[in-house]
């Protein structure tokens, strides 16, 4: 069974930038049918979309967010990683991985999500 | 960006009911319309893909229909285990939007 895990810190201060990881197990990420990607939820909010990557290292992202964003991809550990520069105290939120469907792009599988909180 | 709107924002049902949720694209989306349900401390659980696919393991008793800009999810025979946020997502643009979730307590 697929299952993907995010790892990285949970306290990040204001202007620094986050890094987190996702791990792929019991599948790879070399896959022509699927992105890889990160979405994000600020405490009793909705559902925001960060940005993809596909195994190729192809990358889409949210305009909101695409000056601040960059997603990357590691095949040889199976991982691929989101950084987010100039962290607000309006980016603290659980932020999410997740495997996206190519053709359709609907997020069938997803990490448990790890809440990063923006304070000095 | 495709703006979803969910209605309503929050309904009370009980055990056994039939609910819909409506879910309302700021322009057509053909049947790029996905349905997650949410509980709390959880990630989002994908229900329903392309408007009316039943995603894996998902329920019989939740069905989607609806196309172009209008759609809805229904819950037949609600289960205690169905209490939860729902969010409707469009993926026909980039960014794939979220409606704003239904709390269904």
């Amino acid at each position: 069974q697929l299952q993907l895990q995010e790892s990285g810190p949970g306290l990040v201060k204001p202007s620094e930038t986050l890094s987190l990881t996702c791990t792929v197990s019991g599948g790879s990420v070399i896959s022509s049918s699927y992105y890889w990607g990160w979405l994000r939820q600020p405490p009793g909010k909705g559902l925001e979309w960060i940005g993809n990557i596909y195994y190729s290292g192809h990358t889409y992202y949210n305009s909101s967010l695409r000056s601040r964003v960059t997603v990357s991809v590691d095949t040889s550990k199976n991982q691929f990683s989101l950084r987010l520069s100039s962290m607000a105290a309006a980016d603290t939120a659980v932020y999410y991985c997740a495997r996206q469907v190519v053709r359709t792009r609907y997020f069938d599988f997803w990490g448990l999500g790890t809440l990063v909180t923006v304070s000095s | 960006d495709i703006q979803m709107t969910q209605s309503p924002s929050s309904l009370s049902a009980s055990v056994g009911d039939r609910l819909s949720i409506t879910c309302r694209a700021s322009q057509s989306i053909d049947d790029y319309l996905n349905w997650y349900q949410q509980k709390p401390g959880k990630a989002p659980r994908l229900l329903i893909y392309s408007a009316s696919n039943l995603g894996s393991g998902v329920p019989s008793r939740f069905s989607g229909s609806g196309s172009g800009t209008d759609f809805t999810l229904t819950v037949s025979n609600l289960q205690p285990e169905d209490f939860a946020i729902y969010y409707c997502q469009q993926s026909y643009g980039t960014p794939g939007t979220f409606g704003q979730g239904t709390r269904v307590e």
